[in-house]
């Protein structure tokens, strides 16, 4: 199975920081790559596919970029409603489909 | 637009097998795209099970394979998850989503989560 590694576990920032969260593939996974946010009791919700295309009516402060095995994941300006876990997850040829441990965001 | 929700028993003993319920509303089975499971165990992080397609095609993780069935019953514009000899390791939140695409390893929408709790 690919592993998929996320950093840091959890991060606190201020309201307007710019916040980073990095994800890396135990092998090349192209950009078959997705980011999620999952709110407390909720389930999660598709931010970024493909590595860096920005899901039908999800903020544009949200971005993605990486190919290959390295992933990174932006929030531009942070904002209260931002405060969740953000999980990657692989999605290469072959299944099984995993994702990172996850990144819990505070403020 | 398209929503799901899952059911099924809150409670299962150990050995017996879980069965969940999905129900897909705002959007036609037959229509396409892949139908998945995917879990989160208590405080950790998700797991894929399987997705399966409306003709039946499915993928299941190695790891669960051989205790799972997944199944679709387009008259009822449902899908369906069983899994087997089912252990405390098996308690977990069980969401249902859809395939964003024709890419099946893309999950969006999610239904809202059934808890599943294994205990005598």
């Amino acid at each position: 199975d690919i592993q998929m590694t996320q950093s840091p576990s959890s991060l606190s920032a201020s309201v307007g920081d710019r916040v980073t969260i990095t994800c890396q593939a135990s092998q090349d996974i192209s950009n078959y790559l997705n980011w999620y946010q999952q709110k407390p009791g909720k389930a999660p919700r598709l931010l970024i596919y493909g590595a860096s295309n920005l899901e039908t009516g999800v903020p544009s402060r949200f971005s993605g970029t990486g190919s290959g095995t390295d992933f990174t994941f932006t929030i531009s300006s942070l904002q209260p409603e931002d405060i969740a876990t953000y999980y990657c997850q692989q999605y290469d040829l072959l299944p099984p489909w995993t994702f990172g441990q996850g990144t819990k965001v505070e403020i | 637009q398209v929503q799901l929700q899952e059911s099924g028993p809150g409670l299962v003993k150990p050995s017996e097998t879980l069965s969940l319920t999905c129900a897909v509303s705002g959007y036609s089975i037959s229509s396409g795209y892949y139908w998945g499971w995917i879990r989160q165990l208590p405080g950790k992080g998700l797991e894929w099970i399987g997705s399966i397609y409306h003709n039946g095609h499915t993928y299941s993780n190695p790891s669960v394979k051989s205790r799972v069935t997944l199944s679709v019953d387009t008259s009822k514009n449902q899908f369906s998850l069983k899994l087997t000899s089912v252990t405390a390791a098996d308690t977990a939140v069980y969401y249902c989503a859809r395939s964003r695409s024709s890419t099946v390893g893309q999950f969006a929408p999610w239904g809202q989560g059934n808890l599943v709790t294994v205990s005598s």
